[in-house]
């Protein structure tokens, strides 16, 4: 299957900070990804939905100020997690989609700690 | 939109079969019916979906009920990495934007 690549795996940071995840389809053009965060013994949630050239659409509850969402290319995202706070602490996790295929292909996920 | 409902958990020994309930009593005629499987810390990972005749692939087969209102997820043979949560999730036909949205699934745990 395709090849969906998020970068870094494991961050810690310090409260107050910034934080940047990118999540690179490899090996296929995403024109659409989405983001999700899951808590220990949770399910994912999903944060937002971003297309290629757009601004991204948030789920309720969701703060874009907070969580920011650059889809510049087909095959980069990034998530940019502002002025962090240790409850962002969580396991971060980007999807991409091809067009028409209904099959969505997942990255490996980012551990985010802040202390 | 259509919710799907799964025993929170199952147990499985090696070498063993496994059904993987799901039930979708709201499902409509063009969703079809997905299904991923997230293994301890990394992100989740396709297995198969189908929209009204039974499926397989590789990994697993797919069992849909007549009147589509509940399906199977069977792993013919467990291994130890099977081992991890299946989520059932409904699916709208065609890519675009739709979200695809998890519920709690089922924790498989497969002993040796």
């Amino acid at each position: 299957g395709a090849v969906v690549s998020q970068h870094p795996s494991r961050v810690i940071c310090k409260s107050g900070t910034s934080v940047k995840i990118e999540c690179r389809s490899l090996d296929f053009q995403a024109t659409t990804m989405f983001w999700y965060r899951q808590f220990p013994k949770q399910s994912l949630m999903l944060m937002a939905t971003s297309n290629e050239g757009s601004k991204a659409t948030y789920e309720q509850g969701v703060e874009k100020d907070k969580f920011l969402i650059n889809h510049a290319s087909l095959t980069l995202s990034t998530l940019t997690v502002t002025s962090a706070h240790p409850e962002d602490s969580s396991f971060y996790i980007c999807s991409a989609r091809e067009g028409a295929i209904t099959e969505a292909f997942f990255g490996q996920g980012t551990r985010l700690t802040v202390v | 939109d259509a919710k799907t409902t799964q025993p929170n958990s199952m147990e499985s020994n090696e070498e063993e079969p496994v059904h993987l309930p799901c039930n979708h009593s709201t499902i409509s005629g063009t969703d079809y019916i997905h299904w991923y499987r997230q293994l301890p810390s990394q992100g989740p990972e396709y297995v198969i979906h189908g929209l009204t005749s039974n499926v397989n692939n590789r990994m697993a087969s797919l069992a849909i009920a007549e009147d589509r209102k509940s399906s199977t997820l069977i792993l013919h043979r467990a291994t130890l990495r099977d081992a991890a949560v299946y989520y059932c999730i409904l699916r709208l036909p065609q890519g675009g934007s739709e979200k695809l949205v998890f519920g709690k699934g089922t924790k498989l745990t497969v002993n040796p």
